[in-house]
């Protein structure tokens, strides 16, 4: 079955700080593999799209990684700010075209100062 | 890139009644999606909007419950119909365009049905 796995469920951490999230795939067959970023009340905004070939990409003080062969991906984010309090989702695409996704149930991450 | 207008933002709504939710993107695009996402739950894709022919239904979902209107490229509405409790949620409609058919939504809607 093709799952979309993320951890951990909800994180609180100290403004300034950094965090890692994580993202488990058993998915197949893959094409690419994305994050959004979900604020309270706001529809998913993407951060980042890998394909299976990339094992970094960054956006700002987002970055995140991917390892095609243990399936797993990271979204790590530096000196945290308030505003990166939010939710983040994975988005696992099975093919090509983009019209299969699977949605991981997201990290909801609070930032305190 | 996509922007889409999204209304309304959020509604409380009586048992039994029904809500049109509406969906305005600033291009023309083929396909809109609509998505329910529960509390604590991955977004579920409803229905998928084609302009000119009758929404494509994921299992589960039903067009006498959710019926959906294209009448152009840029336009869509969904219905939520004969509501329950069970269908308070928040209803995100999105479009995919451009490099690797990125995907855009809507600011949702969050409905409470009472």
């Amino acid at each position: 079955k093709n799952q979309v796995e993320q951890s951990p469920q909800s994180l609180i951490i100290l403004e300034g700080k950094n965090c890692t999230l994580q993202c488990n795939y058993t998915v197949s067959p893959f094409s690419n593999l994305r994050w959004y970023k979900q604020d309270t009340g706001r529809g998913p905004v993407s951060l980042t799209i890998m394909t299976f070939s990339e094992n970094t990409k960054s956006n700002g003080r987002y970055t995140a990684t991917l390892d095609a062969d243990t399936k797993q991906s990271s979204l790590h984010i530096t000196a945290s700010q308030l505003s990166d309090s939010a939710s983040y989702i994975c988005v696992v695409i099975l093919n090509q075209a983009g019209t299969a996704l699977i949605f991981g149930k997201g990290t909801t991450l609070s930032v305190s100062s | 890139s996509a922007v889409i207008s999204q209304k309304p933002s959020r509604d409380i709504c009586q048992r039994g009644t029904s809500l049109t939710i509406q969906c305005q993107v600033d291009s023309q695009v083929t396909m809109m999606f609509w998505y329910r996402q529960q509390p604590g739950q991955s977004l579920t894709l409803i229905a998928t909007a084609n302009q000119g022919s009758e929404a494509t239904y994921e299992s589960g979902f039903v067009i006498d419950k959710f019926p959906i209107s294209r009448p152009n490229l840029t336009f869509s509405t969904l219905t939520v119909s004969n509501m329950s409790p069970e269908d308070s949620s928040i209803y995100l409609c999105s479009v995919r365009t451009g490099e690797y058919e990125k995907l855009f939504f809507g600011s949702g809607t969050q409905l409470s049905v009472l």
